[in-house]
């Protein structure tokens, strides 16, 4: 079952415009990653956040985690019209199997030039 | 991170016909694969993880005896949908890990079943 929720769906912003994602979860967890998904693509990790870390950079993203609201935020900065795409949060499964992962249903960005 | 390929990259056939989806860890010994099936605007839904020369373990409610999955090797594993029907026509992707937290995904294979 899919553990990960996210909003908005689906999210329309102008270039240059900051876009934020959020990613909410049910189980405890260790870590919490984004990934990005062009369409009709695989995904690409973009980054992972550790439960002892609340906050993370990586070039223009920004992710928070709040473990105690089991949430997480992905913060794009100064959008431009290349990272349309879908955004996906991804959590362990709860059994811890392996590198399984539950993903959430998706943030669908898109940013018009 | 990991370099994964994937065989065909969009593939159309007959209703009661089987296919074959290649996954590759072009430049990683995956020790683990993870096989997903994707329909339009909805998330990921894992359909087994594929240990390198065990069984695969496939998740509730997907069939093995329809989804054969073979991991043979370190680098290669297949996803076989046999007698596919038009209901199996989806977004095939499949992923690497060593153990680690992070996946790498390969390009995903769409298939078409008329």
């Amino acid at each position: 079952s899919q553990q990960g929720e996210e909003d908005p769906q689906a999210l329309s912003i102008q270039e240059g415009e900051n876009a934020t994602m959020n990613c909410s979860y049910k189980t405890s967890i260790n870590n919490l990653q984004w990934y990005r998904q062009n369409s009709g693509r695989g995904l690409v990790h973009l980054i992972l956040i550790r439960s002892n870390e609340r906050e993370k950079h990586s070039g223009r993203l920004r992710v928070t985690l709040d473990t105690s609201k089991k949430s997480s935020s992905l913060l794009i900065t100064a959008s431009r019209a290349a990272d349309t795409a879908s955004y996906f949060c991804a959590t362990p499964s709860a059994m811890g199997q392996g590198g399984k992962l539950i993903f959430g249903q998706g943030t669908e960005l898109s940013v018009k030039p | 991170g990991a370099v994964v390929s994937q065989h065909p990259s969009w593939v159309i056939c007959k209703s009661g016909t089987s296919v074959k989806i290649e996954c590759r860890s072009l430049d990683f010994q995956a020790t683990t694969m993870f096989w997903y099936r994707q329909f339009p605007k909805q998330s990921l839904m894992l359909m087994a993880t594929s240990n390198e020369g065990s069984k695969a373990t496939y998740e509730q409610g997907v069939e093995k005896d329809k989804f054969l999955i073979n991991h043979a090797s370190l680098t290669l594993s297949t996803l076989t949908v046999t007698s596919a029907h038009p209901e199996d026509s989806s977004f095939y992707i499949c992923s690497v890990t060593s153990g680690q937290e992070t996946q790498y995904f390969g390009p995903g294979t769409r298939l078409l079943v008329l």
